[in-house]
């Protein structure tokens, strides 16, 4: 069975501190793809990015960045110069292959970025 | 294209009445989840549907929870009867297969009171 653990139930950073979200995730399967979503307070859920089992490259996008690491199971995901309206809950995902197959989730983290 | 439609965005009903929620997937997209959401329990998944066949409902907490999908652009979700524990948001998704983006509605919150 597949499994996501994000650890830390809820931060709270000042804004423009960088702020990291931890995810770790169990699979006995080789392929396997990993998401990331953020829910705002208005409730939606909102697809920030993808990553299949096969490509361990980091990837940067804005103030956004995510530090895969198959040897520790981890999917990272960090935030540089954290702005209030990164206030979100953010849902780390886990899901074996192509869409067919189901998204299993973390239990979210909550960040609070005040100002 | 507008993304996946979910109704009624809220309801409030009193215990004992039959619920339906209701999902219209992306067009083109062939698979089909419904989740939950819960302060207690996270995000859950109810049952999902590929090319309208149930794959899996083992999520669907009781009997008086039933899923369809009688067609590609339409899916319902029923409670019956409701109780005040089935208060929560319903999200659905819609995925394809050859692509991996999974596309959330917006949400159905329900109150059963």
């Amino acid at each position: 069975a597949q499994k996501v653990t994000q650890a830390q139930t809820e931060i709270s950073v000042v804004e423009k501190e960088d702020v990291t979200l931890d995810c770790v995730y169990e699979t006995r399967d080789t392929t396997y793809y990993l998401f990331w979503y953020k829910q705002p307070p208005s409730g939606e859920l909102v697809f920030l990015i993808r990553r299949n089992s096969f490509d361990e490259q980091n990837e940067i996008s804005g103030r956004y960045s995510w530090n895969f690491q198959k040897s520790t199971s981890s999917f990272n995901f960090t935030i540089t110069a954290s702005q209030v309206v990164d206030s979100a809950v953010y849902f780390c995902a886990l899901t074996l292959q192509g869409g067919s197959e189901k998204l299993v989730f973390g239990k979210g983290t909550k960040l609070t970025v005040n100002p | 294209d507008a993304g996946v439609i979910q109704s009624p965005r809220h309801e409030v009903t009193e215990m004992g009445q039959e619920v339906t929620l209701r999902c219209k997937p992306i067009s083109g997209h062939n698979s089909l989840f419904w989740y939950r959401q819960t302060m207690m329990r996270g995000l859950e998944l109810l049952i999902y549907f590929n090319n309208n066949v149930p794959i899996d409902d083992s999520g669907m907490p009781e009997d008086r929870f039933s899923a369809k999908m009688p067609n590609a652009s339409f899916s319902t979700l029923k409670i019956q009867p409701s109780e005040p524990r089935d208060s929560a948001v319903y999200f659905c998704a819609s995925s394809l297969d050859r692509d991996l983006g999974y596309t959330f509605g917006s949400g159905t919150r329900l109150t059963v009171v």
